[in-house]
């Protein structure tokens, strides 16, 4: 089974304060994703990358930064955290490329709150 | 860009059958995903679609009409677990390196006794 692991499932800090948020998948996998989640907002994409040290924005990058400095760990950085950074974060990966490798899994998130 | 709808909310009962449909428009289209999700857990894949027609497994099956932009996901003989958000994503053909998945809001639904 494919397992992705998150370093937390909650956390506080406050506005201003420097937080990574990491991701770790065992599965060998190729691509990495960071979503933010939000009632009445569903699931929006942050960055991803296909590839160690590669990195692709998302549909909202403003704010955030990553890195992928190993091939099975996604870092997902809010270099000043403000309030309306507070959100789920979910981590996903998957295989690759073509029909049926592009299935991501998700990690089980982190509740960010920012104070 | 991609715009996906599917309902806010809906409510069924146990050991009925239940509908959920996901409309898109996008700008390219290269296959289409159905999630579920617990309150407080990750998204966890159901199905994925890339032709036309029904894909069954089990309880659930998915459809898709690419010339309708269109496609559902059946839950047969519901049980009280799958009380849960749905949600549906489309793969951009545009993703290049990448394949990014744009997810619609998620439909919730609650199974009564």
């Amino acid at each position: 089974d494919v397992k992705v692991t998150q370093s937390s499932r909650y956390l506080v800090k406050r506005t201003g304060e420097k937080v990574f948020l990491e991701c770790v998948q065992d599965m060998d996998h190729e691509n990495m994703f960071w979503y933010r989640q939000d009632p009445g907002l569903g699931l929006r994409l942050i960055y991803f990358s296909y590839d160690v040290k590669m990195k692709e924005k998302g549909d909202i990058p403003e704010g955030y930064s990553v890195s992928r400095e190993k091939k099975e760990r996604f870092s997902l950085i809010l270099e000043s955290a403000s309030t309306n950074q507070t959100s789920m974060y979910l981590c996903a990966s998957s295989l690759g490329r073509g029909p049926y490798q592009e299935t991501q899994y998700f990690g089980p998130g982190t509740r960010l709150l920012v104070l | 860009g991609q715009n996906i709808d599917q309902p806010t909310e809906m409510t069924a009962t146990e050991g009925a059958i239940v509908q959920i449909n996901c409309t898109y428009q996008t700008s390219g289209f290269n296959g289409l995903f159905w999630y579920q999700q617990h309150a407080g857990e990750a998204p966890t894949f159901l199905s994925y679609n890339v032709l036309d027609g029904l894909e069954e497994k089990g309880r659930f099956s998915s459809f898709l009409s690419r010339s309708k932009g269109y496609s559902y996901l059946l839950l047969k003989e519901l049980q009280m677990k799958d009380s849960a958000s749905y949600l549906c994503a489309v793969r951009d053909q545009a993703g290049g390196a990448g394949n990014m998945l744009t997810f619609g809001g998620g439909t919730r639904l609650m199974v009564k006794p």
